[in-house]
């Protein structure tokens, strides 16, 4: 079964400054998509960034990028020039071909003024 | 991107009673799912709802404590019957979509049982 570990529960950052949250995953498929949600304090979750696992070059939204390791099974998110509107949970997320979803426990982030 | 809504936002109910939140999807999706969240915490799936069949509940959920209805390609509904203490929680729905396959979740339903 694939399994998704963050080994953040909760990170800081200060306002314009670079924060990396961390993912790693464990699974024995080649294809999937990965993908890093954001949950704000008013609850509704949103897609952020995803990435295709047969895809090397590392995905990019704006002030968002990943860092895909395949081999290493790691896929963690860079946010650049922090804003205070990125104060949320985080939650890395794996899917299969076979549509088989799973989510990682979470990291808080705070962005302090 | 599909955009869900859920009613009930938020709900007080008292303890035996049953609640049903209803979750609408602004265009078709083959697959819904129905999520149990504890505030701060990740999410739980309780079960996928697919169009034409009856739903799939994981470990832990039943068909009895958790019926849920999947009428067409737009709507589900999930009702949490004989409701106690412990079922107080945010209820999400979710749906995939795009080639992708990725979730698009609505806001979301804050349930307390007294």
């Amino acid at each position: 079964a694939q399994t998704v570990t963050q080994s953040q529960p909760e990170m800081s950052v200060q306002e314009a400054e670079t924060v990396t949250l961390s993912c790693t995953y464990d699974t024995s498929e080649n294809n999937y998509y990965l993908f890093w949600y954001k949950q704000p304090p008013s609850r509704q979750m949103i897609l952020v960034i995803r990435q295709e696992a047969y895809k090397q070059q590392n995905a990019t939204e704006n002030r968002f990028s990943v860092n895909f390791q395949k081999a290493a099974k790691s896929f963690s998110l860079k946010i650049s020039d922090s804003q205070l509107g990125d104060t949320a949970m985080y939650f890395c997320a794996f899917v299969d071909y076979g549509q088989n979803f799973v989510f990682g426990p979470g990291t808080r982030l705070s962005v302090l003024p | 991107s599909a955009v869900i809504s859920q009613k009930p936002s938020r709900d007080i109910c008292q303890r035996g009673t049953s609640l049903t939140i209803q979750c609408q999807v602004d265009s078709q999706v083959t697959m819904m799912f129905w999520y149990r969240q504890q505030p701060g915490q990740s999410l739980t799936l309780i079960a996928t709802a697919n169009q034409g069949s009856e739903a799939t509940y994981e470990s832990g959920f039943v068909i009895d404590k958790f019926p849920i209805s999947r009428p067409n390609l737009t709507f589900s509904t999930l009702t949490v019957s004989n409701m106690s203490p412990e079922d107080s929680s945010i209820y999400l729905c979710s749906a995939l979509q795009g080639y992708y396959n990725e979730q698009f979740f609505g806001p979301g339903t804050r349930l307390t049982v007294l």
